[in-house]
């Protein structure tokens, strides 16, 4: 079943601009990792977060998860035209073999 | 240099017919997967090998069957084509845990 929910599910910014997708999950997990798709490319991993972290940084990625309310959010900071992607959540229950489930993703357009 | 590397990118083909896709990860790892990619983005787990030994079996049809020859390669087969099955397959290999998924760059399957 689907575990992950991105919000919005487009998002349309200028250059310069912040970005901020959220995702929101059903059950409990053992970690959260953002994932960003190109047009007609596979998925390419971002950034993970542990259950019992809060915020995590990478760059220009800011990640924070809040498991009381099973939600996390994606902030990229002073966008750039190539962050033009599809933004993907996908959590792991933890429950043994690697299983992410993923969310329907937020279309990310960055316009010059 | 491709880490994960499926062919063919695009297939089409008719409604009945069998036909294969083919993968193989030059990264060590472990663990692959099957993932199905519908005309909405929702990416969904088909299947999951550990050295060759399968550790995942979503509820797909028995008209797909993948195979694992050695830890490096995983193949789908998928027989009687319908055309419910037209959506971008991707593969993935992970070295398990907490390590994010590597994926190819899918193969566009449109059954006609």
């Amino acid at each position: 079943s689907q575990q992950g929910e991105e919000d919005p599910q487009a998002l349309s910014i200028q250059e310069g601009e912040n970005a901020t997708m959220n995702c929101s999950y059903k059950t409990s997990i053992n970690n959260l990792q953002w994932y960003r798709q190109n047009s007609g490319r596979g998925l390419v991993h971002l950034i993970l977060i542990r259950s019992n972290e809060r915020e995590k940084h990478s760059g220009r990625l800011r990640v924070t998860l809040d498991t009381s309310k099973k939600s996390s959010s994606l902030l990229i900071t002073a966008s750039r035209a190539a962050d033009t992607a599809s933004y993907f959540c996908a959590t792991d229950k933890g429950t043994g073999y690697s299983t992410l489930t993923f969310g329907k993703g937020t279309m990310l357009l960055v316009s010059p | 240099d491709t880490a994960v590397s499926q062919t063919p990118k695009y297939l089409v083909t008719q409604m009945g017919n069998d036909k294969s896709i083919k993968c193989e990860q030059n990264l060590g790892h472990d663990t692959m997967y099957w993932y199905k990619q519908d005309s909405k983005k929702f990416l969904k787990i088909m299947f999951s090998y550990n050295n060759k030994e399968l550790i995942i079996n979503e509820t797909v049809p028995n008209r797909f069957s993948p195979k694992s020859p050695d830890k490096a390669h995983l193949n789908l087969h998928i027989n009687s084509l319908e055309l419910g099955d037209s959506a971008v397959y991707f593969c993935a290999s992970t070295y398990g845990g907490d390590s994010p998924l590597h994926f190819g760059n899918g193969t566009r399957l449109t059954v006609t």
